[in-house]
């Protein structure tokens, strides 16, 4: 089972760009990395998911190193609308199960005027 | 399109009573999941159905959590004998197929035990 391991809390301003680090250390070699974005009073929302390297959506980027034991989601010039929090989730899509379900505590992102 | 519906939003029942959630997942999702949210928590994988059987039930704390999805459509969370420790928002997610790469999740049900 792939524990994942990220900050609890970061600050960003207006404009910026925020980057948010997973550790995910004993990642299987059939798990993708999967993020969410939860915004209070409501159910996560998919960003992204990924196998390696790096992929791009309108919303987000995320980089997968070689080794793949950790990730970062990469949310370029950030919006006071993108305070959240912010999962990242690991496992097998294929399994379908617990493991691949397992939210964590996330990063609760504050974006500051 | 029309997201996932949960009812009702809010809930608030008595220590002991017997309360049912509902889900109402996107046409067509073959997968659902529900979920339990604690404040300040991430949310903690409870059952998972692919149409109408329970894949995998093992995130349920105990028996007297039960979940149904008898058509492959609508599916309710049952809670017997709740307990305050039950209090929690439950999540109801849905996916198009049985690989969880996207799951569309629905405003969740507030539950109150007094």
């Amino acid at each position: 089972l792939a524990k994942t391991t990220q900050p609890i809390s970061m600050d960003s301003y207006e404009g910026q760009e925020v980057n948010i680090t997973c550790s995910h250390n004993n990642i299987a070699t059939n798990d993708y990395i999967t993020w969410y974005q939860q915004f209070p009073s409501q159910g996560p929302r998919f960003i992204i998911q990924g196998y390696k390297t790096k992929v791009t959506n309108e919303v987000a980027s995320l980089f997968i190193p070689a080794d793949r034991k950790s990730s970062t989601l990469s949310l370029p010039r950030v919006s006071l609308s993108d305070t959240a929090v912010y999962y990242c989730l690991v496992g097998d899509p294929l399994e379908n199960a617990g493991n691949m379900l397992t939210f964590g505590g996330g990063t609760r992102l504050m974006v500051k005027p | 399109g029309a997201g996932v519906s949960q009812t009702p939003s809010n809930k608030v029942t008595e220590k002991g009573k017997y309360v049912e959630l509902r889900c109402d997942p996107i046409s067509g999702h073959t997968a659902l999941y529900w979920y339990r949210q604690s404040l300040g928590q991430g949310p903690e994988f409870l059952i998972y159905f692919q149409g109408t059987g329970a894949a995998d039930d093992s995130g349920l704390p105990n028996d007297r959590f039960f979940a149904v999805r008898p058509e492959g459509s609508v599916s309710t969370l049952k809670i017997q004998r709740t307990e305050r420790g039950d209090s929690a928002v439950y999540l109801c997610a849905s996916s198009l197929n049985d690989r969880a790469n996207e799951q569309f999740f629905g405003p969740g049900t507030r539950l109150t035990v007094l």
